[in-house]
């Protein structure tokens, strides 16, 4: 049964900072990856996805990075703004069915102005 | 495009009534998802269709708990009878193919009394 942790389960910086979150799935057999974004009593906005044929993809300040080896992935963003803070949410569609995420709990990110 | 709609965004009840909530995805996507998130259980799929056709319901906590998408452009989850335990947010999402990047609506807020 696939697994996706995230951690840590929160984090605050101040603005400016380069930060990377982490994710980590147990089963390397995935289709593709997805990070979220999601701000408090609201949806989930998508971010980025990685097909498992790719290694990376890039939103603006927001480098997506995947390891299916290791079984990990992690999201860079650059330059962080207080308007970067909300939950930031990893999932994964388990092989064999490209259809299905499993998420993980996400990390809580708080950036100080 | 309008993105995924949901309705109601809030719904209080009193435990034992019928809920439904409705869904609309984006029109020419052939995926539509419901999640279901609490604090504690994170955000969990409950059932998803393709092209219309229930694939994967096992996410679905009990027998008081249905499904059904008549058209392309609607979907329907059902609790009945309704109980405090079903509070919780839910989400629809949709997607197409070859991609399988899933959008979620904004969900709809139930509170059970």
């Amino acid at each position: 049964k696939q697994e996706v942790t995230q951690i840590p389960a929160a984090l605050s910086v101040p603005e400016g900072e380069n930060l990377v979150l982490n994710c980590s799935f147990t089963d390397s057999a995935i289709y593709n990856l997805q990070w979220f974004r999601q701000d408090p009593g609201k949806g989930l906005t998508s971010l980025l996805l990685i097909q498992s044929s790719q290694r990376e993809q890039t939103s603006g300040r927001l480098n997506a990075s995947l390891d299916k080896s290791s079984g990990r992935s992690t999201l860079y963003i650059a330059a962080s703004q207080p308007g970067d803070s909300a939950t930031y949410l990893c999932a994964v569609s388990p092989g064999g069915g490209a259809q299905k995420l499993v998420f993980g709990q996400g990390t809580r990110l708080t950036i100080n102005p | 495009d309008a993105g995924v709609i949901q309705s109601p965004r809030h719904e209080v009840t009193e435990m034992g009534q019928e809920v439904t909530l409705r869904c609309k995805p984006i029109s020419g996507h052939d995926y539509l998802f419901w999640y279901r998130q609490t604090m504690m259980r994170g955000l969990e799929l409950l059932i998803y269709f393709n092209n219309n056709v229930p694939i994967d319901d096992s996410g679905m906590p009990e027998d008081r708990f249905s499904a059904k998408m008549p058209n392309a452009s609607f979907s329907t989850l059902k609790i009945q009878p309704s109980e405090p335990r079903d509070s919780a947010v839910y989400f629809c999402a949709s997607s197409r193919v070859p991609r399988y990047e899933q959008y979620f609506g904004p969900g709809t807020r139930l509170t059970v009394t």
